[in-house]
């Protein structure tokens, strides 16, 4: 198995700009569960999906951001406009069929806003 | 608020001097405590899930364990491979995990 994909591993971008993240996750698994990972705020949960639909999006910063899952195998998390405190790894996670499970992450995509 | 605080921030041993890292954790309804090591310039990767107050779980030169308040994560005759940072999150009553901070550990030929 590849594990959790992610595209793309980096991307640097201009204050304001749209910024999509993608995400594709171990076939079979039913949950998935994006985070931004910071020095200042470390590993935060934004949001997860269960079985395509939002669960629970509380981590979610503002408007500004947006998390789709169209299908079982992808998911994108959107920036629009972009800021430069956007600027931080952002991971995605896999997890198996039971809730106590643990969640395989990806290598992540580092994101800088300029 | 649930919350997961880890001690120490960093860590410097010698190969082969044994430690112990802290994971105190305060989280409503635990429905689990997961062990993660993350490398530079990737994602964390899972070690560890321990379940009840007691309860521990090895591999190799680690070993977890789980109180009602705390985790420890023993590093025995540690080698220079297992320099990371290394994670500890508690699920909440609904299974989402909330991460401490880190424990960065060097370990030093």
């Amino acid at each position: 198995d590849a594990g959790v994909i992610q595209s793309p591993r980096h991307e640097v971008t201009e204050m304001g700009q749209e910024v999509t993240l993608r995400c594709k996750p171990i076939s079979g698994h039913n949950s998935l569960f994006w985070y931004r990972q910071t020095m200042m705020r470390g590993l935060e949960l934004l949001i997860y999906f269960n079985n395509n639909v939002p669960i629970d999006d509380s981590g979610m910063p503002e408007d500004r951001f947006s998390a789709k899952m169209p299908n079982a195998s992808f998911s994108t998390l959107k920036i629009q406009p972009s800021e430069p405190r956007d600027s931080a790894v952002y991971f995605c996670a896999s997890r198996g069929q039971a809730p106590w499970d643990e969640q395989f992450f990806g290598p992540g995509t580092r994101l800088t806003v300029l | 608020e649930d919350q997961v605080t880890q001690s120490p921030e960093a860590l410097r041993l010698q190969e082969g001097e044994s430690s112990s890292l802290n994971c105190s954790y305060t989280v409503s309804g635990l429905r689990g405590l997961f062990w993660y090591r993350q490398d530079p310039g990737k994602g964390p990767e899972f070690l560890f899930t321990l379940y009840s107050a007691g309860e521990e779980k090895e591999k190799e030169r680690l070993k977890a364990t789980l109180t009602k308040k705390e985790s420890f994560l023993h590093i025995t005759a540690p080698k220079p491979e297992d320099s990371a940072t290394y994670l500890c999150a508690g699920a909440d009553s609904s299974y989402k995990l909330i991460f401490g901070s880190g424990t960065r550990l060097l370990v030093r030929p």
